[in-house]
């Protein structure tokens, strides 16, 4: 049983386009994220959740929207994509806001 | 804000070689210290962690120590194998203040053992 799932694994899209990348886990945490990884490896948080409700959210543009139906799902929504949204899209989950997350194995979002 | 700075890579190492990979932070109170793990085409894992200063973090031969007098977490490895090949990532994060559940990464060092 995988810990944090997220899907598609990879998505390649046009310009313009919608897309959505879901995100489940079962490990009964209550704290969920959005980090994105780009070319250099660079790791950087977009949104968290704590139970449901918005914790952070980082400087991401309006295009980006999270959303948390409950303490296991939280999607994420990307509406006209552009070129510069290429990279991978990695879900994670903790216990809480102070312990270690763990993650998902990551969208790789190609947007041509 | 927080920051965390790892050395630069990559780093070439031959098998059964020692590793080292220095990774410092700026934190304000008392952060927890984590190493995760990425290898190619996979998610992040939680490596080994460290939640109070002198704490040592130990798994699959790695180790680091929290060391809040020159704040520093370096993960060491005495021997390393070419499945050890991977990007290694220093993470912290604090329960309060402005960035109250951040997990905060450094850079990301990529490791490459030769046989």
């Amino acid at each position: 049983d995988t810990a944090v799932s997220q899907t598609p694994k990879y998505l390649v899209t046009q310009m313009g386009n919608d897309k959505s990348i879901k995100c489940e886990q079962n490990l009964g945490h209550d704290t969920m994220y959005w980090y994105k990884q780009d070319s250099k490896k660079f790791l950087k948080i977009m949104f968290s959740y704590n139970n449901k409700e918005l914790i952070i959210n980082e400087t991401v543009p309006n295009r980006f929207s999270p959303k948390s139906p409950d303490k296991a799902h939280l999607n994420l929504h990307i509406n006209s994509l552009e070129l510069g949204d290429s990279a991978v899209y990695f879900c994670a989950s903790s216990q809480d806001v102070s312990t270690e997350a763990f993650f998902g194995q990551g969208t790789r979002l190609t947007v041509v | 804000g927080d920051s965390v700075t790892q050395m630069e890579g990559p780093v070439t190492l031959s098998e059964e070689a020692f590793l080292t990979i220095n990774c410092t932070y700026t934190a304000t109170g008392y952060p927890s210290l984590f190493w995760y793990v990425q290898y190619p085409g996979e998610g992040l894992q939680l490596l080994l962690k460290a939640t109070k200063a002198d704490d040592k973090g130990s798994n699959k031969g790695f180790e680091a120590t929290y060391r809040k007098e020159t704040t520093s977490f370096h993960l060491e490895k005495g021997s390393v194998q070419v499945s050890d090949s991977a990007v290694y990532f220093c993470a912290l994060i604090r329960a309060g203040g402005t960035s109250y559940g951040k997990l905060t990464f450094g850079q990301g060092t990529i490791l490459t053992v030769h046989p």
